[in-house]
């Protein structure tokens, strides 16, 4: 089955600073990218995500580029704020009548003030 | 308002109860989802469903089991609880156009 892989476990960067997140996936027939945010007692939402025909996608201060090829993708932040602290979590999504998603470890985001 | 309702919240019960994590959502969506998760921890499919009278179990070992009998409820159950089975249980949706996940609240369980 498919197998995502997630890094850093921890991020801390100083407020205005780039996060970036990345990740690797197993299956190669996985065709739907998502990323979403955690906050605290929070449920999972989500911010962004890539299909596998599209290489680079942004909105606002987040963008995610995708590799097929090496099966990578990634999370950019710019310019980050106090209030993007969160754990972030990538995933893979194969639709196979219906879409089955499997997420990485997830990324605990510190951003300093 | 459409949303993913989990009931109950929180629950503390002891060693060998059986227990059932009700999920229902309102937002017209045909796929369904149980992920557990430990706070701000990975999330684990356990059980999801692509439509009424339809199982699958995931990736996740999981002594639960599920079932679907209407497309808006999706309930889990454990037939007798064990303090292994502690953890928080998250119930979403999406209705497969997007793959989009919805989440419930979650249902905080601890097994003493």
């Amino acid at each position: 089955g498919e197998n995502v892989e997630q890094h850093p476990s921890t991020l801390s960067v100083q407020e205005g600073d780039s996060a970036v997140i990345k990740c690797t996936y197993s299956d190669s027939a996985s065709n739907y990218f998502p990323w979403y945010k955690q906050e605290l007692g929070k449920r999972p939402q989500l911010i962004i995500d890539i299909r596998s025909n599209v290489g680079e996608k942004k909105d606002q201060r987040i963008a995610v580029t995708l590799n097929k090829t090496a099966k990578h993708f990634s999370l950019h932040i710019t310019e980050t704020q106090p209030e993007d602290s969160a754990v972030y979590f990538c995933a893979a999504s194969i639709n196979t009548g219906g879409f089955k998603t499997i997420f990485g470890a997830g990324t605990r985001l510190f951003v300093k003030a | 308002e459409a949303d993913i309702y989990q009931t109950p919240r929180y629950l503390v019960i002891g060693t060998g109860k059986k227990i059932t994590l009700e999920c229902s959502q309102t937002m017209g969506h045909d796929k369904m989802y149980w992920y557990q998760q430990d706070p701000g921890m990975e999330l684990h499919l356990i059980h999801y469903s692509y439509g009424v009278n339809s199982t699958e179990k995931g990736d996740l070992s999981s002594e639960s089991t599920v079932s679907r009998i209407r497309t808006e409820h999706f309930p889990l159950t454990l037939e007798s609880a064990r303090p292994s089975h502690t953890s928080q249980y998250l119930c979403a949706s999406t209705s497969g156009n997007t793959g989009e996940l919805f989440f419930g609240e979650g249902s905080r369980l601890t097994v003493l």
